[in-house]
């Protein structure tokens, strides 16, 4: 059975940098041609990609954020981890991790963080 | 990067009726497109890959065709279930970048 879990602080200041991690079982990140994305959903907005790992390590990252964002992963810890600095109050939203494989076929159930002082 | 545009942006349709909802790539994607449905609350759920592969566990009343910048999600059937919201991704390149949803609504 594949899972993903975002964990993580639910309220952040403007200005500071937010840490987010997945933690996941059922698959191995080390497998070929698997990689763990991070999208995000403001409320009542679309979904928005943010980043995504391969098992290769290979990183991408969307380019409107990627001067903010760094995405690691933990292999032998199951963990993704999201890193995105200097947090403003547009970026509240509700920030999901996913499996990729042809398409993220496995999410997280999503955690809210809020950004306001 | 590549933009997604959806259409209709919203819907009204009832139990029974068949529905498509388009999506266009602003560039060749060729085959690498993806369907989501998202209900209040929850994480999307991948329904289809590659543009006409059903994911597993979806019933077979979704379908999905298309290839290039042109794509349709059909609902052959709908189901009281099926109304949600429902977005397309591309995976041609990244930043995989979705459409802006498309809300299927009850009449």
């Amino acid at each position: 059975q594949i899972t993903l879990k975002e964990s993580g602080p639910t309220l952040v200041k403007p200005t500071q940098t937010l840490t987010l991690t997945c933690t996941f079982s059922g698959f191995s990140l080390s497998t070929s041609g698997l990689g763990v994305g991070w999208i995000r959903q403001p409320p009542g907005k679309a979904l928005e990609w943010l980043a995504l790992i391969y098992w290769d390590d290979d990183k991408r990252y969307n380019p409107s954020l990627k001067s903010r964002l760094t995405i690691t992963k933990d292999t032998s810890k199951n963990q993704v981890v999201l890193t995105m600095t200097n947090m403003d109050p547009v970026d509240t939203a509700t920030y999901y991790c996913a499996r990729n494989r042809w398409g993220y076929g496995y999410w997280g159930q999503g955690t809210l963080v809020t950004v306001s002082s | 990067d590549i933009q997604m545009t959806q259409s209709p942006s919203s819907l009204s349709a009832s139990v029974g009726d068949r529905v498509t909802i388009t999506c266009r790539a602003s560039q060749s994607i060729s085959i690498y497109l993806n369907w989501y449905q998202q209900k209040p609350g929850k994480a999307p759920k991948l329904l289809i890959y590659a543009a006409s592969s059903l994911q597993s566990g979806v019933p077979s009343r979704f379908s999905g065709s298309g290839s290039g910048t042109d794509f349709t999600l059909t609902i052959s059937s709908l189901q009281p279930e099926d109304f949600a919201t429902y977005y397309c991704q591309q995976s041609s390149s990244t930043p995989h970048t979705f459409g802006q949803g498309t809300k299927l609504e009850i009449k």
